[in-house]
């Protein structure tokens, strides 16, 4: 058990959708990851939080956003969903944002949207 | 563009034989890499890691080495035990990218009795 909590485990909803995913980091850390997993494929960097401020952005389509809320949980917002939006999406926190601090990742949210 | 590739989706491997796992890279920035294990249903699980500074990493049964001039690395489990099946993710960072990783696309590995 990483530490880090991710909730619902799973989720089914229809095309055009908006759903929320919530995360709850490790007691202490103060940055939070989000990562989506298609298929098959590796898991692709989305967006840093670190204190409730945005640090990074990756490949976070405009129809996603995210925060980090003051207890330092973090929920992403997916909208306007999309077949292609179904994945894996993991949570991961680290204690600062620095750049050898490891992350450990939730047990993730499957979203199928059919 | 896949900056991090790993080139084989599944790897098969006699339980008490070493597993040599492989990942690639592309971009030079990168100067610290990590291996993460995953089980299904699960998060990513942090392994091992390397800096670019070092050539070789290890920890136990598992062993990481970088070669930067091929922009290669690799991971070694020796030996192997069916509890290692797992998928196995290369990831990397870049020094001036904060701390968001870069995940190749894993590579399954079966560990025979």
């Amino acid at each position: 058990d990483s530490g880090v909590t991710q909730t619902p485990k799973h989720l089914i909803t229809a095309t055009g959708q908006r759903v929320t995913l919530r995360c709850s980091p490790r007691s202490g850390d103060l940055s939070v990851y989000w990562y989506q997993q298609s298929l098959d494929q590796g898991l692709q960097f989305l967006i840093q939080y670190y204190n409730g401020e945005e640090r990074a952005k990756g490949n976070i389509l405009e129809r996603f956003s995210a925060q980090q809320f003051p207890d330092l949980h973090s929920e992403l917002n997916l909208s306007s969903l999309e077949l292609g939006d179904s994945a894996l999406y993991f949570c991961a926190s680290s204690a600062a944002p620095s750049s050898y601090n490891e992350q450990f990742f939730g047990p993730g949210t499957r979203l199928t949207v059919l | 563009d896949q900056q991090v590739k790993q080139n084989s989706p599944s790897l098969s491997v006699q339980e008490g034989r070493i597993s040599i796992l492989n990942c690639d890279y592309t971009n030079s920035m990168f100067d610290y890499f990590l291996w993460y294990k995953k089980y299904p249903a699960e998060g990513p699980t942090f392994l091992i890691s390397i800096s670019s500074i070092k050539d070789k990493n290890e920890d136990g049964r598992f062993t990481v080495f970088l070669n930067k001039s091929a922009k290669h690395l690799s991971l070694h489990i020796v030996p192997s035990q069916p509890g290692d099946s797992a998928v196995y993710f290369c990831a990397a960072k870049g020094y001036n990218a904060g701390n968001m990783l870069t995940f190749g696309g894993g590579t399954r590995l079966m560990v025979k009795p």
